[in-house]
């Protein structure tokens, strides 16, 4: 199985703050790389797929990059709504296996 | 507007069967990936498996030797059974279909499924 480690686990930001969430997969994964946001009693939802591409409806202001093993997460400008634990998924090979998570918190 | 609801169970004893079902709207159940997914409390979340044209399936080997997906296109609903749960199987329940070769492209709202004596 392909593992998936994030980094951190936890922060704390402000509204207005630049906000970088990395991941790392055990294995090269090319840009097999999904990025989820899930808010308490939610199913998690899409944000970014194939490392880089935004998913429809999601703001401009999270980006994704990365490729091979190590990727990242970014919120240009964190908002209130932003709140929340954030996944990294592989969709490279089965079983498609999730990151432990990121939580964001309100400083 | 695709839509997935999860229904059974909120309690299941140990050694028992879990049994779930997903009702599907919006979309027909002969095509697409259709997934289980589970997330522990205060944990990630983890792929169960999927079925696909109306039959195919590939399970996460770490849970195949105690699970089934079915489908029933007649109702547009698949279905997820888990044998010999334990404490540990104690997790959200979600049901997904892919998009765009987006595995996991929709979700359910999840339910609560709590092994307990």
């Amino acid at each position: 199985d392909i593992q998936m480690t994030q980094s951190p686990s936890s922060l704390s930001a402000s509204v207005g703050d630049r906000v970088t969430i990395t991941c790392r997969a055990s294995q090269s994964i090319s840009t097999y790389l999904n990025w989820y946001q899930q808010k308490p009693g939610k199913a998690p939802k899409l944000l970014i797929y194939a490392a880089s591409g935004l998913q429809s409806g999601v703001p401009s202001r999270f980006s994704g990059s990365g490729s091979g093993t190590d990727f990242a997460l970014t919120i240009s400008s964190l908002q209130p709504e932003d709140f929340a634990t954030y996944y990294c998924q592989q969709s490279y090979s089965a079983p498609f296996t999730f990151g432990p998570g990121t939580k964001v918190d309100i400083k | 507007q695709v839509q997935l609801q999860e229904s059974g169970p909120g309690l299941v004893k140990p050694s028992e069967t879990l049994s779930l079902t997903c009702t599907v709207s919006g979309g027909s159940t002969s095509r697409y990936y259709w997934s289980w997914i589970r997330q522990p409390p205060g944990k990630g979340p983890e792929w169960i498996g999927y079925i696909f044209n109306s039959g195919g399936t590939n399970y996460n080997p770490s849970l195949k030797s105690r699970v089934t997906i079915s489908v029933d296109t007649s109702k547009n609903q698949f279905s997820l059974k888990l044998s010999s749960v334990t404490a540990a199987d104690t997790a959200v329940y979600y049901c997904a279909r892919d998009h765009d070769q987006l595995l996991f492209a929709y979700w359910g709202q999840g339910t609560l499924v709590t092994v307990s004596s």
